[in-house]
C-alpha cells in the first residue's frame, strides 16, 4: 500500500486560510468514509483534528474543517493562527482492512 | 483519565528482535473490544501504521511489516506488545502506542502514548 499524497509545506499569513489536500485511491480515500486528520507538534504525540471526513472531536476548534471529493479530501484551516504552525498527516482506512498515512504537510504561519 | 507509556529497550541491535510494551492505565484492556495499536515515525518522516490488537488477541498488520511483526496482548498485566524481527537501520523511529476513538475500530486514533524511540544501531 502507497502512502497518501500530501503537499510537503502550505504557508500563509496569521488571519488567512489554508487548504490542505491528500490524495488516495478508490481503495482508501475514495472508498471509504473513514479519513481523518492528525495534527504533530514537535516532539509530541499525534492529535486526532478530524475523523470521519468532516467531523471533529471535542475540544477541536471550529477553524479547522474537512471535506472529500471523489480520491482527494482536503482539511481547511480558517483563520490561521501562530499555534497551528505544526505538521498534518492525514489517514484513512483501507478495503483491504489496513491503514493508511500521507506524507505529512508543514504549515507554516508567516 | 485513560493513559499509555510505552517501555523498552531505547538501542537494538540489526538483526535482532525490538521489543516494546504499552502500559495502559485508567481503564482496563479486558473486555473493553478496543483493537489497540503501534504506530511509528522514522525521523523527519511521515506515520506509518504498523498494526492493531484486539483485547482477546486477533490481530490486523501492516502487509509490509506483517513477516516481521507480531501484536500480543496481556489482559492480567493491562498490557499490549509489540516484537519486531530482523531489524534494520530502517526500522529507526519513534515508536507510539494508541487506542482508537471507537470500540471494535482499527482506525482513528485519539488517544496516544508519548512515544518512545528506538535506535537500531551497532
Amino acid at each position: 500500500q502507497s502512502a497518501l499524497t500530501q503537499p510537503a509545506s502550505v504557508s500563509a499569513s496569521p488571519g488567512q486560510s489554508i487548504t490542505i489536500s491528500c490524495t488516495g485511491t478508490s481503495s482508501d480515500v475514495g472508498g471509504q468514509s473513514y479519513v481523518f486528520w492528525y495534527q504533530q507538534h514537535p516532539g509530541k504525540a499525534p492529535k486526532l483534528m478530524i475523523y470521519d471526513v468532516n467531523n471533529r472531536p471535542s475540544g477541536v476548534s471550529n477553524r479547522f474543517s474537512g471535506s472529500k471529493s471523489g480520491n482527494t479530501a482536503s482539511l481547511t484551516i480558517s483563520g490561521l493562527q501562530a499555534e497551528d504552525e505544526a505538521d498534518y498527516y492525514c489517514s484513512s482506512y483501507t478495503t483491504g482492512n489496513t491503514v493508511i498515512f500521507g506524507g505529512g504537510t508543514k504549515v507554516t504561519v508567516l | 483519565q485513560l493513559q499509555l507509556q510505552e517501555s523498552g529497550p531505547g538501542l537494538v541491535k540489526p538483526s535482532e528482535t525490538l521489543s516494546l510494551t504499552c502500559t495502559v492505565s485508567g481503564g482496563s484492556i479486558s473486555g473493553s473490544f478496543y483493537y489497540w495499536a503501534w504506530i511509528r515515525q522514522s525521523p523527519g518522516k511521515g506515520l506509518e501504521w504498523i498494526g492493531n490488537v484486539y483485547y482477546s488477541g486477533g490481530t490486523y498488520y501492516n502487509p509490509s511489516l506483517k513477516s516481521r511483526v507480531t501484536i500480543s496482548v496481556d489482559t492480567s498485566k493491562n498490557q499490549f506488545s509489540l516484537k519486531l524481527r530482523s531489524v534494520t537501520a530502517a526500522d529507526t523511529a519513534v515508536y507510539y502506542c494508541a487506542r482508537p476513538r471507537r470500540s471494535t475500530t482499527l482506525h482513528t486514533f485519539d488517544m496516544w502514548g508519548q512515544g518512545t524511540m528506538v535506535t537500531v544501531s551497532s
